[in-house]
């Protein structure tokens, strides 16, 4: 069964700090995506990353860094020099393909709030 | 065009109503999803349509009846719903392909309250 952890419910931190949003996968695929998904108070999910099993090197965009660690089953996100407008939910996304479509299966998220 | 487009934004139906939640895409996706995100939860997987055709159905009770008449456009019948059936309804598309190597884009959603 595919499953995903986020511990971290709610984080809040001051503008300007890093901050670091865990997420653990439980998958037996040898093939799979992870997805970070951001939903800001509108209701949109925002594509962030997608990162796939054969790939573990990590990405940096500008000031968003993603590691990813397949021994660990571990895909953690790093904001850097946070902003308020930062301040969203964000879910991690393991997929899985059936009959070609793409079935999500999210973490419970984390809401992230960045104070001024 | 890399939207998906939902209307309406927001909606409030009566237990006894009949309301369709909507959505289109332009980006020649041939699979189409509708999510269910309860207040604080993640989204989960309601209703898969590929090729115009209903491929997974998430064991969801039958006040809800997807429909899907053509290639751009997704429909969720909404019909005897309950209070608790108050959430955000999201729509998605993603092209199909076993190997998809793009991401599902997802609409802004539709806030639904039913009293």
């Amino acid at each position: 069964a595919q499953k995903v952890t986020q511990a971290q419910t709610e984080i809040s931190v001051v503008e300007k700090e890093d901050v670091t949003l865990d997420c653990v996968y439980e998958t037996r695929d040898t093939t799979y995506y992870l997805f970070w998904y951001k939903q800001p108070p509108s209701g949109e999910l925002v594509f962030l990353i997608r990162r796939n099993s054969f790939d573990e090197q990590n990405e940096i965009s500008g000031r968003y860094s993603w590691n990813f660690q397949k021994s660990t089953s571990s895909f953690n996100f790093t904001i850097t020099a946070s902003q308020v407008v930062d301040s969203a939910v964000y879910f991690c996304a393991l997929r899985s393909i059936i009959q070609g479509a793409q079935k999500l299966v999210f973490g419970q998220g984390t809401r992230l709030t960045i104070n001024p | 065009d890399t939207e998906v487009t939902q209307t309406p934004k927001h909606l409030v139906m009566g237990m006894t109503n009949k309301k369709s939640l909507k959505c289109e895409q332009h980006m020649g996706h041939r699979a189409m999803y509708w999510y269910k995100q309860k207040a604080k939860k993640p989204p989960e997987l309601m209703f898969v349509y590929s090729y115009e055709k209903l491929s997974i159905n998430e064991s969801v009770p039958s006040r809800f009846s997807p429909e899907c008449p053509n290639s751009s456009l997704l429909n969720l019948h909404l019909h005897a719903l309950q209070p608790e059936d108050s959430a955000l309804y999201l729509c998605a598309s993603s092209p199909l392909r076993q190997r998809a190597t793009t991401e599902a884009f997802f609409g802004q959603g539709t806030r639904l309250t039913v009293v």
